[in-house]
């Protein structure tokens, strides 16, 4: 599975929108890309996940660039509750998670 | 909707003593995976299974085993227990050829 990278941390004012960068340059033309979230030692839960099209559901936008190379999570209005760390991961089609280091984000009143 | 299901939730033990971990998975789903986080770390994956067999190992010690049964829930044994264990326990569910996993709430192990 391809490595991603993604940014130690990032802080949000609560009620923007949060643009969520992760690199994975190595990416293959079948591997998927998803994200998912944990909160505070809860379970991660799944956000959204992508393959070539940009895709949006009722918790996120995930934005592919055309090279696949590089994509952006996007929480379009952040709240207090969206504190947690966030996590890129590309896979085949499904089988276990690498888990990387994850962006710590802080929204902020 | 129903979620994944791990029991205990908190746990402790002491050293050289065994425990076991159940995880139940969202009904119809036919895989299960293993995660350990230990503190301030990522989840690490473990162990998986697809339809009551082993699919894929990872960094699984040999003092730890798992098994998934005939009705899709997996219990994770682990013996000798050290205190390098202590950590959080996840479990995650999907179904056949389908990449979203579920998590459960994972489980708090501690060891003494």
């Amino acid at each position: 599975d391809a490595k991603t990278t993604q940014p130690t941390s990032m802080d949000c004012a609560e009620g923007r929108a949060a643009n969520l960068p992760c690199n994975h340059s190595t990416i293959s033309g079948n591997e998927y890309v998803y994200w998912y979230r944990q909160i505070h030692s809860q379970g991660p839960q799944y956000i959204i996940h992508g393959l070539k099209n940009n895709e949006t559901n009722e918790m996120a936008s995930l934005i592919i660039t055309e090279d696949r190379k590089s994509s952006t999570l996007i929480l379009p209005h952040a709240t207090l509750r969206d504190t947690a760390v966030y996590y890129c991961i590309v896979i085949y089609s499904w089988g276990k998670f690498q888990f990387g280091a994850g962006t710590q984000v802080v929204v902020t009143p | 909707a129903a979620g994944v299901i791990q029991s205990p939730r908190h746990l402790i033990k002491e050293k050289r003593e065994t425990a076991t971990l159940k995880c139940y998975p969202i009904p119809r789903h036919d895989t299960v995976y293993w995660y350990q986080q230990g503190p301030g770390q990522d989840p690490q994956f473990l162990i998986s299974f697809y339809e009551k067999m082993q699919s894929d190992k990872g960094s699984i010690p040999d003092r730890f085993s798992a098994q998934q049964f005939s009705d899709y829930h997996s219990e994770l044994n682990m013996s000798s227990l050290e205190l390098g264990d202590s950590a959080l326990y996840f479990c995650a569910s999907s179904w056949t050829s389908k990449g979203e996993q579920y998590f459960g709430p994972g489980t708090r192990l501690t060891v003494t």
